[in-house]
This record gives structure tokens, sequence and C-alpha cells, in this order.
């Protein structure tokens, strides 16, 4: 069964930083690739990052870019998300998500229940 | 960016009912589109991919239909636990982005 569990949500103030783990099971780890999506309250889902196989290709939303950084050890079967310079509009449930075809782009099948990052002073 | 429209932006039905929610793409996306639905407190799930394939375990009440930039998402008979929002998602072009939901209610 394939399991997604994120880590690492917490209060932080504007302007801090924030890394979040998900650690995957149930499945070959290095054969998919993986991202985040995050929900700000109540806002719609917004995708934010996506990370290939081996960790050489990587793409970020507008509104993270130069930001956020993700991340993957295919060695320990985890996920990360490095956020710097949070800002309010940060704020968000973070889920960590697997594509539903090994070895290629396709929508996410497989997802965490979420971590919440609250931002605020 | 793609942006993609849905509508309506909530959708009232009864148990039995056939809902019928659009996704318009500002550009076309071909047939790389999917729909997600999510529930208040849990994890959003995939529905359809590929415009019309239902994903492992999606009953066939489920149904998605077009290509291009016109996109519907068919739910042929309400069941009380499809109260929830969809989304639908283009995964052509980066960056990703998802349609703005449409929440289904049921009555």
């Amino acid at each position: 069964e394939v399991q997604l569990v994120e880590s690492g949500g917490d209060l932080v103030r504007p302007g801090g930083s924030l890394r979040l783990s998900c650690a995957a099971s149930g499945f070959t780890f290095n054969n998919y690739r993986m991202g985040w999506v995050r929900q700000a309250p109540g806002k719609g889902l917004e995708w934010v990052a996506n990370i290939n196989e081996d960790g050489s290709e990587k793409h970020y939303g507008d509104s993270v870019k130069g930001r956020f950084s993700i991340s993957r050890d295919n060695t320990e079967n985890s996920l990360h998300l490095q956020m710097n310079g949070l800002r309010t509009e940060d704020m968000a449930v973070y889920y960590c998500a697997r594509v539903i075809l090994d070895h290629r782009d396709s929508p996410f099948g497989y997802w965490g229940q979420g971590s919440l990052v609250t931002v605020s002073s | 960016e793609i942006v993609l429209t849905q509508s309506p932006a909530t959708l009232s039905l009864s148990p039995g009912e056939r809902a019928t929610l659009s996704c318009r793409a500002s550009q076309s996306v071909r047939t790389y589109l999917a729909w997600y639905r999510h529930k208040p407190g849990q994890a959003p799930r995939l529905l359809i991919y590929d415009a019309s394939n239902r994903a492992t375990g999606i009953p066939a009440r489920f149904s998605g239909s077009g290509s291009g930039t016109d996109f519907t998402l068919t739910i042929s008979s309400l069941e009380p636990g499809d109260s929830a929002v969809y989304y639908c998602q283009q995964h052509i072009n980066w960056p990703l982005t998802f349609g703005g939901g449409t929440k289904v209610e049921i009555k």
C-alpha cells in the first residue's frame, strides 16, 4: 500500500524558514516523480513544485520560485521542501503527492494527509 | 500559464441526479487533463486522468470527456458521499495549474 506521510509543519514568523519532509513507502520510490501541492485557508488547490525520479529536474510555481527548493533522498525514500522567506500568503496545508505513472509526468494519484504551515507574527 | 476555468462554482443536486461539471482551458491541453475530488479534512483523490480514464477504484458512475480546451466530468447518479469540491488540473505544461473548483452540494 502506497503511503505518504508529511512532517515538519509549524508556526513560523514572516521571513522565516521551514523544511517539510514526506516519508514514502509501499512503492519503488526512485521510479516516480513527486510533488508538493498546497491549499491556503478558504482557497483552492495550488501546485507548488515537482521533482523527477533522480532529482535532476525540478519545476516550481511562480509564487514560490526562488524561495522554495524541492529535493529528494532516494536512499531514504523521502521528499523535502525547503521554504525560505516565508510570507503570510504561504500559510496553507501542504500535501506531498506521487504521480500515478512511473517514469513520466502524470497526474497525482497518491497524496499524503497534509502538513499545516502557519505564517504569522 | 494555462488558466483553467471551472463552472458552475456551486452545484446543488439531490441524490440520484446527474451532475455535469465543466472545465475550460485558456489554450489546448490536448487530453492532459485530470479531475480530483477533495473533501474537507481529507487528501484530494484522483478521479479521472488523461481526460477520460478512470483512476484505480473509481466507480463507473464517474466519467470524463473532452479534448483541447473543453472538458466535462459527469457523475451519473449522485450519492450523499459525493459532496465535495471537484478540481480539474492540466499537466501538459509547466507550471501545472488547477481550476478554481466546483463545489457539489447534495440536497
